[in-house]
């Protein structure tokens, strides 16, 4: 079983759609890390979690600690979100290094 | 965003050769990493250094090896590249409790 799990792996939404990304994670952890990669492109840093909600523009990453959970949600959905999202957890056993998910592809058809 | 760049950003090379990929960073972040994608794998560390001249192996570190000898440069070298080190190579730094920043990604092909 991997440590971190996404749910789902693959995504199709309209534009405007309300989209929810899930992760799940086995360890404990000192913070939970929220990774976009565009087709072909680089990795941007969306957002670090270590308790409670976050928000910037349209995207907002809740937390719960206690059930080992994370969403990472996008309101009003547009093409240009189309992408990888990557959730990463950073163990408090191993706080130097991070566990990676395997990504959730989404694809906002116009 | 922070300032790492990779290079090169592409390369191709035959097996055997020697290849060396250069990470440079201006944030004098402490820790850098170097990570390879590959598809049905998502993102697995390669080696990561946490100081100049302090490195530690990641999960496919057969086959590499790093050096760091400014805060600055993260060096990852194939002695010997081979097909199955076909890949896209990330590096990342970051400060101690701090996200991680990625670099641009180099794409080497090594036939």
């Amino acid at each position: 079983k991997n440590e971190v799990e996404q749910s789902p792996q693959n995504l199709t939404a309209q534009e405007g759609e309300f989209i929810t990304i899930n992760c799940s994670y086995s360890v404990g952890i000192s913070a939970l890390h929220w990774l976009q990669q565009h087709p072909g492109g680089g990795i941007v840093s969306l957002f670090m979690l270590s308790s409670g909600k976050k928000k910037h523009g349209r995207l907002i990453a809740t937390i719960n600690i206690q059930e080992k959970h994370s969403s990472l949600h996008i309101t009003a959905s547009h093409p240009r979100d189309s992408a990888v999202y990557i959730c990463a957890v950073r163990p408090k056993t191993s706080y130097d290094k991070v566990i990676f998910g395997p990504g959730t592809s989404l694809s906002v058809i116009p | 965003d922070a300032g790492i760049t990779q290079s090169p950003r592409h390369k191709v090379t035959e097996t055997g050769t020697p290849v060396t990929l250069r990470c440079h960073q201006t944030e004098n972040h402490r820790y850098m990493y170097w990570y390879r994608q590959d598809p049905g794998h998502g993102l697995r560390l390669i080696h990561y250094s946490y100081g100049v001249k302090d490195t530690d192996k990641g999960e496919v570190s057969d086959g590499y090896s790093v050096s760091r000898s400014k805060t600055e440069d993260f060096l990852l070298t194939l002695e010997s590249a081979t097909s199955s080190q076909t890949s896209v190579y990330f590096c990342a730094s970051r400060e101690p409790y701090n996200e991680q920043f990625f670099g641009p990604g180099t794409r080497l092909t090594v036939l």
